[in-house]
């Protein structure tokens, strides 16, 4: 199957720093990605749609001035938690959805820790 | 709005019962389903994807059917494994919104040799 490949994998930072996690769509065009936060236990949480070359589309209740996204080319989405403090210590997902059938792939998942 | 439930919570099974992970889905409107694998700690893995056409989709041990007009999906895995031994996800597709993906909470499953 399709693969999509995720960076980093895990990531420790301070808090008030900013931290970038890429996605990449391996070997298909993703006009569309999107972007999950996964709490302890729970299912996934869409957090936002990433459009190539537009903007984003947030869901209700995530601040779009905290995660930051861009995608500015059919392989690669970027989310960028910025002013990060220990609540946003989560585990962030991307996925890709092949074009060709709609089945959607996910990368590996980033575990982000905020001190 | 699309909510999707998986029953059970959890499930605990001795090595090589056939066991089903059930999946329903409030409005039947959906444009496919797509069952998923996930480790602990890890990404998902895609498992069976099932157009909003098809009844069912079989991959090896694994069988997911999927009856639109009720509201259900079923995934049977046949003799299992330890390997098995994970969170299985049910998600369905939605035409709008660049095909997005509504998430079930999910089965952990424990196969016990």
């Amino acid at each position: 199957g399709a693969v999509v490949s995720q960076h980093p994998s895990r990531v420790i930072c301070k808090s008030g720093t900013s931290v970038k996690i890429e996605c990449r769509s391996l070997d298909f065009q993703a006009t569309t990605m999107f972007w999950y936060r996964q709490f302890p236990k729970k299912s996934l949480m869409l957090m936002a749609t990433s459009n190539e070359g537009s903007k984003a589309t947030y869901e209700q209740g995530v601040e779009k001035d905290k995660f930051l996204i861009n995608h500015a080319s059919l392989t690669l989405s970027t989310l960028t938690v910025t002013s990060a403090h220990p609540e946003d210590s989560s585990f962030y997902i991307c996925s890709a959805r092949d074009p060709m059938n709609t089945e959607a792939f996910f990368g590996q998942g980033t575990r982000l820790t905020v001190v | 709005k699309q909510e999707v439930t998986q029953i059970p919570a959890a499930l605990s099974v001795p090595e090589g019962e056939n066991l089903v992970l059930n999946c329903s889905f409030t409005d039947s409107a959906i444009y496919n389903l797509q069952w998923f694998r996930q480790d602990p700690g890890k990404g998902l893995t895609s498992l069976l994807l099932i157009q909003s056409s098809q009844r069912e989709q079989t991959s090896g041990r694994l069988n997911a059917s999927l009856d639109k007009s009720s509201g259900r999906s079923t995934l049977y895995i046949a003799a299992s494994q330890p390997g098995d031994s994970a969170t299985y996800l049910c998600a369905v597709i939605l035409r709008e919104y660049g095909n997005k993906l509504v998430f079930g909470a999910g089965t952990i499953l424990r196969v016990k040799s």
